[in-house]
């Protein structure tokens, strides 16, 4: 069964440094999902994609993160200037259609020092 | 905004029916969602149901909505110990831009004792 893949599994950053969240949605998914979880909290939306462009985000998802779509297979998730309490598990999804359920990756925890 | 509630923590025998519950506040939810975490992986999902359903059957799973009472229930029959995990709810709603974002509960820990 066609898989959301996350690289790393583990990310461990120097704070102020800039970070880079590698993701493959599952190959015929239309819109892409970035989504966050801080130990001991509920996972939260940070971002959706589609088209080419940002559909909908979060208040969480400020000018620190960026997301893009370098080429037909990989969505990446910068963040800049990374802060202790970026400190999460990011999890990736995607989705075939608007409506259609949404597939999550296995997430890639980043620890920031 | 937008609220999801679960229980954290719920036991059962091997064997015996689970049930986890999940209430939620937004009266536009569209779809509803149930997904399972086991240690270390990422988010599985088990099972969704449309909002203008009243309930789901597959196989061990059965999902019951009360729209009435925002009140999303699965049920999982002869739970064996590789269901344990922890559960998570969600929900999500259709809107003019394009993607849903998911709302999540706080995850239901199942533990199965043999």
């Amino acid at each position: 069964e066609p898989e959301v893949t996350q690289t790393p599994s583990h990310q461990v950053t120097q704070m102020g440094q800039e970070v880079i969240l590698h993701c493959v949605p599952i190959s015929n998914h239309l819109y892409f999902y970035w989504y966050r979880q801080i130990l001991g909290q509920k996972v939260e939306f940070l971002v959706s994609f589609y088209n080419n462009e940002i559909s909908e985000k979060s208040e969480i998802f400020d000018d620190q993160f960026s997301v893009e779509r370098p080429d037909g297979s990989n969505f990446t998730l910068k963040i800049r200037s990374t802060k202790l309490e970026d400190s999460a598990m990011y999890f990736c999804a995607s989705s075939l259609g608007q409506g259609q359920p949404q597939h999550f990756g296995d997430g890639t925890r980043l620890s920031i020092l | 905004g937008e609220d999801v509630e679960q229980s954290l923590f719920l036991s059962v025998r091997e064997g015996d029916s689970s049930v986890i519950n999940c209430t939620y506040t937004d009266s536009s939810s569209t779809y509803l969602y149930w997904y399972k975490q086991e240690p270390g992986a990422g988010l599985q999902l088990l099972t969704y149901i449309f909002s203008n359903m009243d309930m789901k059957q597959d196989q061990r799973l059965t999902v019951l909505l009360n729209k009435k009472d925002k009140h999303l229930s699965l049920r999982i029959a002869d739970t064996q110990t590789g269901d344990s995990a922890i559960y998570f709810c969600a929900e999500s709603r259709m809107n003019n831009n394009a993607g849903n974002m998911l709302t999540f509960g706080g995850g239901t820990r199942l533990m199965v004792k043999p």
